[in-house]
């Protein structure tokens, strides 16, 4: 069964310095994962999607992750965090039940501080 | 852009009430799901709906839900008799594709408080 673990519960960077957030997975296939960003009272808002093409994936908003299958990995990262960038971030994976299914991680929140 | 829209935003019910949750998905999508967020707690898929039936459901999804799409625009998740334990937020998501690579977009959640 695919499961995803994401590695801090919570983050705290400095305004202007590098985000990284960690995801590993776990698939007995080539997984499709994604980075799911929540602003509070928001919705989930996609940030980027790995399916199986480039393995350094580039997202919204200076977002980008690298699917490293020898590290079972998907981090997240950005160079330079923003105030912006607050919120609760979830590594996904979509389920081998073809429906469409996604199975979250439990989320890490990024907290920026100025 | 289009977006998936979920009504009410926030609800208030006692114990045992019935509540109906409301999305209006993308509407070329086919796919159509429930999640479900406890305060604190991880996003939980609860169902799966296409082609006018439940294409996969969880364990959560028992006898005291379900869900339909009466005028082919709404998409609705039921639930008959709260309890407290069902307090959560409530997202409703649609896709294009389905599948192993299909995005799924989510509405910004519907929250409900059982009293």
């Amino acid at each position: 069964a695919q499961s995803v673990t994401q590695l801090d519960s919570h983050v705290s960077v400095s305004e202007g310095t590098p985000v990284l957030l960690r995801c590993n997975y776990s698939s007995s296939y080539s997984p499709s994962l994604f980075w799911y960003v929540q602003h509070p009272n928001k919705g989930l808002q996609l940030l980027l999607k790995y399916t199986s093409a480039a393995t350094l994936v580039k997202g919204i908003n200076g977002f980008e992750a690298e699917f490293k299958k020898s590290e079972t990995s998907f981090h997240l990262t950005k160079p330079s965090a923003h105030m912006s960038d607050a919120a609760e971030y979830f590594c996904v994976v979509i389920s081998s039940s073809n429906t469409g299914k996604l199975i979250f991680g439990q989320g890490t929140t990024l907290q920026v501080k100025p | 852009e289009p977006e998936v829209t979920q009504t009410p935003s926030h609800q208030v019910t006692q114990m045992g009430q019935e509540v109906i949750l409301r999305c209006v998905p993308i509407s070329n999508h086919l796919y159509f799901y429930w999640y479900r967020q406890i305060l604190g707690q991880k996003v939980e898929f609860l169902v799966s709906f296409y082609n006018n039936e439940i294409s996969e459901k969880s364990e959560i999804f028992d006898d005291q839900f379900s869900v339909e799409r009466p005028d082919g625009s709404n998409f609705t998740l039921k639930i008959r008799s709260t309890k407290l334990e069902d307090s959560a937020m409530y997202f409703c998501a649609s896709n294009a594709q389905g599948g192993l690579i299909g995005e799924l977009f989510f509405g910004e959640g519907s929250r409900l408080t059982v009293l």
